[in-house]
């Protein structure tokens, strides 16, 4: 499976932007760029998902690079809610069902 | 509408005992998963069922782990004779059609704690 690479942590001020990044750089043409986070104590919660364009959802915003060797998710205003670990998956093609996740990006709001 | 749902919420066994542990999907979904999450860890990937079939077992970490899904809805995962490791966060999700691009819903998990 291609692999991602996120940094472990960030930190951002409430009620900032914040950009999370997350390169692939053995993503292969039919694998779609999974995000998902995980709140304290939950389960995790679907993000935003893409392919080959930029992304929108009343959540985040996914960009895409134009080799989709990496991209980046962004939070157009954070808030305390927004305070988790972010996961960047690789979905393959069919049948591969499963989610890969690594040990994502821990993202911590300051108030 | 009501999501996954996940029982017990904690588990406390006794090395040795056998537990079972139930997930509800989201009504009318196809695809069932559960993972494994250990303390500071991503979740990980332990089997996958289609309908009632089990098309992917390949994350169940010993022969002790059995899951099933009898009639395609509800599923069960069974430990037996629990040991130390087998602590962790198990997680269910389920999504309605699989592929690349679903959707993957998820429970808020039952914690086990092995003494």
């Amino acid at each position: 499976d291609a692999k991602t690479t996120q940094p472990n942590s960030m930190e951002s001020n409430e009620e900032e932007p914040v950009h999370l990044p997350c390169n692939h750089s053995t993503i292969s043409g039919t694998d779609y760029i999974h995000w998902y986070r995980q709140l304290p104590s939950q389960g995790p919660e679907y993000v935003i998902h893409g392919l080959t364009s930029n992304v929108n959802n009343r959540m985040a915003s996914l960009a895409i690079a134009e080799d989709r060797k990496s991209s980046t998710l962004i939070l157009h205003r954070a808030t305390l809610r927004d305070a988790a670990v972010y996961y960047c998956i690789l979905r393959v093609s069919f049948g591969n069902e499963k989610l890969t996740f690594g040990t994502g990006t821990r993202l911590t709001i300051i108030p | 509408g009501a999501g996954v749902s996940q029982s017990p919420r904690y588990k406390v066994a006794k090395r040795g005992q056998d537990v079972a542990l139930r997930c509800d999907p989201i009504s009318g979904h196809v695809s069932l998963f559960w993972y494994q999450q250990a303390l500071g860890q991503g979740p990980e990937f332990l089997t996958y069922f289609q309908n009632e079939a089990q098309l992917d077992k390949s994350g169940l970490p010993s022969d002790r782990f059995f899951a099933e899904r009898p009639e395609g809805s509800v599923s069960t995962l069974k430990i037996q004779r629990t040991q130390q490791e087998d602590s962790a966060v198990y997680l269910c999700a389920s999504s309605s059609a699989g592929g690349p691009g679903d959707t993957q819903y998820f429970g808020p998990g039952t914690r086990l704690t092995v003494l």
